[in-house]
């Protein structure tokens, strides 16, 4: 079953531009997860934010999480060309207070960055 | 430098024949998982296992088999009982399953039946 649900499907910005992307799941969560995906490519872990938590930064990566409205969003800054991927939200669901560490991905954002 | 092995990177199955992707890492992590990705979309669980001589259906487990006799190797078997077996397969793991870390990624395994 897909829990998050990113927005938009596709992106596209001028090299330079910030980007956001949006992630909504369904349950509760004991973390979520920003991950990237080049063509053809394995995942990458991007950033980890855990249900305590609001707000969190990672070099030009700012994540937000708002457990009340069961939704993230992923700020990437000063876009760069190299930026262009598939960006993909997944979710940690709270089981009882403890975590299987059962991942549950989005379908994910192409982000496209035009040099 | 520690990472997780997919092999082989791209594979081919005939109608009615079993496969097996291998999945091996080196980072000393507990847990491992399977997930298959189809074009445009997000990635499905098929099997998890958090340590080693256990497994656990993900919600695609359907068709496919694993074994996890080392800590190191967690192969996925492709049988003929999956009906559309075409698919992107990435092996993932993570160090302790219930202290909540990010995944480690393969390069993927691209299967194709001809």
């Amino acid at each position: 079953s897909q829990q998050g649900e990113e927005d938009p499907q596709a992106l596209s910005i001028q090299e330079g531009e910030n980007a956001t992307m949006n992630c909504s799941y369904k349950t509760s969560i004991n973390n979520l997860q920003w991950y990237r995906q080049n063509s053809g490519r394995g995942l990458v872990h991007l950033i980890l934010i855990r249900s305590n938590e609001r707000e969190k930064h990672s070099g030009r990566l700012r994540v937000t999480l708002d457990t009340s409205k069961k939704s993230s969003s992923l700020l990437i800054t000063a876009s760069r060309a190299a930026d262009t991927a598939s960006y993909f939200c997944a979710t940690d669901p709270d089981a009882g207070g403890t975590s299987y560490g059962k991942l549950t991905f989005g379908q994910g954002t192409i982000l496209t960055v035009h040099p | 430098d520690g990472g997780i092995t997919q092999s082989p990177k791209y594979l081919f199955r005939k109608e009615g024949q079993n496969v097996t992707l291998s999945c091996e890492q080196n980072l000393n992590h507990d847990a491992m998982y399977w997930y298959r990705q189809d074009p445009g979309q997000g990635l499905r669980l098929i099997y998890y296992s958090q340590i080693v001589n256990d497994f656990q259906k993900g919600d695609i487990a359907e068709g496919y088999s694993v074994s996890r006799e080392k800590k190191e190797s967690f192969p996925l078997t492709v049988t003929s009982a999956q009906k559309n077996p075409t698919a992107f397969y990435l092996c993932a793991s993570t160090p302790r399953f219930n202290l909540g870390y990010g995944y480690t990624f393969g390069s993927g395994t691209r299967l194709t039946v001809v």
